[in-house]
Order: C-alpha cells, then structure tokens, then sequence
C-alpha cells in the first residue's frame, strides 16, 4: 500500500500568516493527490484535486503543488475559518490511502 | 445540489452485522462510482471501499482490513448505495460517510461530496 506521511501534525499560526503543509507518499504517485478540508464534527471538504487544480468555489488563498512522491498545500493569508483539520488522499493506486492529517491551530 | 443521506448507523455486538444504507439525490447517480469512507473517534479518515458504475461492471474495490467481510452494492433504480458489514470488530467503530466521486478517470475519481456519516459502534 502506499503510505502518505504529512507534515507537520500541528501547526500553529495566526490570521494572515502564510502556512505550508506536506504530503510525503512511500512511492511515485504521480499527480494523483487531493487535499480535503475538515471541520469538527463536519464532513470533509474537497480542497484540491490532481495535485494542484482548485475544486469550483474553494477560495484562491488555498494552493497546491507537487508531483511524484512530494507534494504541499498552502494556505495565503490565513482566515478564522481555516483553523481546522487538513488531510491528503492519494488516488493513484487502490488501496487509496489518506494522510494522518495536519491540524492547524491558533 | 447534491445530497448523500446515510443510515442504517448503530451499536452492534463484535461479530455482528450492520448493513448501512446511502440516499443520493441531485444528481445522476447512475453515471457516479460511490466511495465509502470511515473515521474512527477522535482520528483520521480512511477509505473503506468503492464501486464503479454500470458501464464499469459495478466492480468494487476494498481497504485490505475490511476486505472479505464488508460489500458495496447499488441500486440505480433507487439512487442507493449500501455497505454490507459482517464479522464486525471493536475497531470497525466509527463514523461511514457515503461519498460520490467526482470522474472516471484516474485524474477526475476523486470524492467531490460527503454525506453527514452515520455512526457505527462496535462493542460488547
């Protein structure tokens, strides 16, 4: 199975910093990688697709980059309602497998 | 606007069975591959499953620690997605979120919605 390793767990940052965060896959994926948004108690929010192509609606602040095994996601100018949970899923192989998850706090 | 309604959540005993139920509506479903996805209390999420669509044989794929005792089916004719869940173990407790997938091809089969998740609980 491939494994994606993200990094860092928890982050901590204020309203309007800039904020990176990684996904490491065990092998080549690719550009086959989606980032998801979640929210306590909420289902998960489709951020980013095929690595760096923003879902309809998503603000502009959220980027993603990478290709291959390394990948990031980064948050410009962060807002109160970005305080939350962040998670990578690779969609190149089956098993598809998810990251363990960025929590970014306050 | 798309809508997943699951159901079908509940505590049931280690060994049991569970058969969860997902409502779709506001699009073609017939056209979609389904996934489900879990999240045990308190972690992270992890892909439990996925069938395809019709033009696709409704094959299935599954995570390896629930192949061989969970079962995606569909319905087309009712807009329903059901997970078959036998052989339960403590550590199949968590909320399942029905979840449609957004293409059909390796770039686009990507999950584009969620439903709410029905809770799952497995203990004695």
């Amino acid at each position: 199975d491939i494994q994606l390793t993200q990094s860092p767990s928890f982050l901590s940052a204020s309203v309007g910093d800039r904020v990176t965060i990684t996904c490491r896959a065990s092998q080549g994926i690719s550009n086959y990688l989606a980032w998801y948004q979640q929210k306590p108690g909420k289902a998960p929010k489709l951020l980013i697709y095929a690595a760096s192509t923003l879902q309809s609606g998503v603000p502009s602040r959220f980027g993603g980059s990478g290709s291959g095994t390394e990948f990031s996601l980064t948050i410009s100018g962060l807002q109160p309602e970005d305080f939350t949970t962040y998670y990578c899923q690779q969609l190149n192989r089956y098993p598809l497998t998810f990251g363990g998850g960025t929590k970014v706090e306050i | 606007e798309v809508q997943l309604v699951e159901s079908g959540g509940g505590l049931v005993q280690p060994g049991g069975s569970l058969r969860l139920s997902c409502a779709a509506s506001g699009f073609t479903f017939s056209d979609h591959y389904m996934d489900w996805v879990r999240q045990a209390p308190g972690k992270g999420l992890e892909w439990v499953g996925r069938i395809r669509n019709k033009a696709n044989s409704y094959t299935t794929e599954y995570a390896a620690s629930v192949k061989g005792r969970f079962t995606i089916s569909r319905d087309d004719s009712k807009n329903s997605l059901y997970l078959q869940m036998n052989s339960l173990k403590i550590e199949d407790t968590g909320v399942y979120f029905c979840t449609r997938v957004a293409g059909t091809t390796w770039s686009t089969a990507v999950v584009d919605s969620w439903g709410q998740g029905t809770l799952v609980t497995v203990s004695s």
